[in-house]
Order: structure tokens, then C-alpha cells, then sequence
């Protein structure tokens, strides 16, 4: 089975603060994906990687950083939190469409980040 | 603004009966649509797929009705259980590495 884990599930921080959420997956996917949740928004592309080294901008980059320096390991990094970053973070993960195989987004469980 | 429209934002069920929801897209060169179902607690998953070369895909109580020119898709799940009850998310993919996500709908399915 896919897995995709993301390193706290809860975290309560403080504005101005520098955060990190990490987020691992095992099945050797070259797309890594960070969105944030919140009701009645759906999903919302923060930022994505289709290779080590490699970002995209996603539809709400302002704010947030990423850093992938390892195939299974892609940080989601909030540069000063500000309370409207206070949200459901989701990583994911997939095989790239050219690879021909199914381009399914595999999801952690998420971390649910309250800034103070 | 959101390339895919996600309707209704909440629904509720009784135990047995179809649960529809609706999503419609404006970019005509999306070519694959997922659905995503989440339990509380949970990250999405895929429930199931569909691309535009098939109007209807089933697997087993779930099915995607996919209208092209009216650029709509939706998901039937028949004889909803309660164990159906979750958030439900449409998405579309163009094509390229990143996906569009609808807004979400809240299903509830009353015993």
C-alpha cells in the first residue's frame, strides 16, 4: 500500500514564527504536492515538485516556501505565520502522467495548523 | 476563482437511497476526472475516475455520469449506506502534473 505520512497531525504556533511540515512517501513517486483545506474552498494548490530539486507554484504560493532535496521527502515551510495560514495542510503524491502509468495523488492525513 | 464548481455543499440521505453530486469545469482541456471521498481525519482518496472518451463509468454502488459538450460530470452512489458518509471531492487534470479540486460536498446518509 501507498503510504504518505506527514510529521505532526496537530501544531499549534505563533505569529511571526517559522514553521515546517514535512511529509514522506514510500512509493517512489516523482510528483509531490502540498495543498490547504478549508470548508467551503475545497482543496487549493500551494505548491508541487515533479522532481528533486524542482518546484512549481501552485494556485496560492504567497507565503509559504518548499525545499525538496531528497525523491520521498517534499517541506512545506510558512517563511512568518500569520493567522490566516491557520488551516488543514494535505501533502500528496503520484507518478507523472508521462510515465504510463496512473497518475493517482495519494494523500497523507493531513496537519491541522492553528497560528496564534 | 475555482475551475471546478462543486455543487450541492451538503446533503443528507436516508439510508438506501441515491446521493448525486454535481460538478462542472470551464477549461476544455481537462481530460481526466477523479473523485476523491474523505473521511474525518483522513487525507482524500480516490473513490473512482473517469476520462472524456466514455460518458459513464461504474464500479460497483458508484457511478460518474460524464457530459461533454455541457462540460458536467457527476457521481451517483446508489443505495447510500452509512458508512457513505464523508466529504466528497470532484477534481479534473488537464493533462499537466497538477489537479483542480472542487469545493467539496458534505454527505450524510441518515440510518
Amino acid at each position: 500500500d501507498v503510504k504518505v505520512t506527514q510529521s505532526s497531525r496537530y501544531l499549534v504556533k505563533r505569529t511571526g514564527e517559522k514553521v515546517f511540515l514535512e511529509c514522506v512517501q514510500d512509493m517512489d513517486h516523482e510528483n509531490m504536492f502540498w495543498y490547504r483545506q478549508d470548508p467551503g474552498l475545497g482543496l487549493r494548490l500551494i505548491y508541487f515538485s515533479y522532481d528533486v530539486k524542482m518546484k512549481e507554484k501552485g494556485d496560492i504560493p504567497e507565503g509559504y516556501s518548499v525545499s525538496r532535496e531528497k525523491k520521498e521527502r517534499f517541506s512545506l515551510i510558512l517563511e512568518s505565520a500569520s493567522t490566516n495560514q491557520t488551516s488543514m495542510y494535505l501533502c500528496a503524491s503520484s507518478f507523472p502522467l508521462y510515465s504510463g502509468r496512473k497518475n493517482t495523488q495519494y494523500f497523507g492525513p493531513g496537519t491541522r495548523l492553528t497560528v496564534l | 476563482q475555482q475551475q471546478v464548481k462543486q455543487s450541492p455543499q451538503s446533503l443528507i440521505v436516508q439510508k438506501g437511497g441515491i446521493s448525486i453530486i454535481n460538478c462542472a469545469y470551464e477549461n476544455t482541456a481537462f481530460d481526466y476526472f477523479p473523485w476523491y471521498q474523505q473521511f474525518p481525519g483522513k487525507g482524500p482518496a480516490l473513490l473512482i475516475a473517469i476520462r472524456p472518451d466514455v460518458s459513464e463509468k461504474k464500479e460497483g454502488r458508484f457511478t460518474i455520469s460524464f457530459n461533454k459538450s455541457a462540460k458536467q460530470f457527476s457521481l451517483h452512489i446508489m443505495d447510500s449506506q452509512p458508512g457513505d458518509s464523508a466529504t466528497y471531492f470532484c477534481a479534473a487534470s488537464n493533462g499537466n502534473n497538477d489537479m483542480r479540486f472542487g469545493a467539496g460536498t458534505r454527505l450524510t446518509v441518515k440510518p
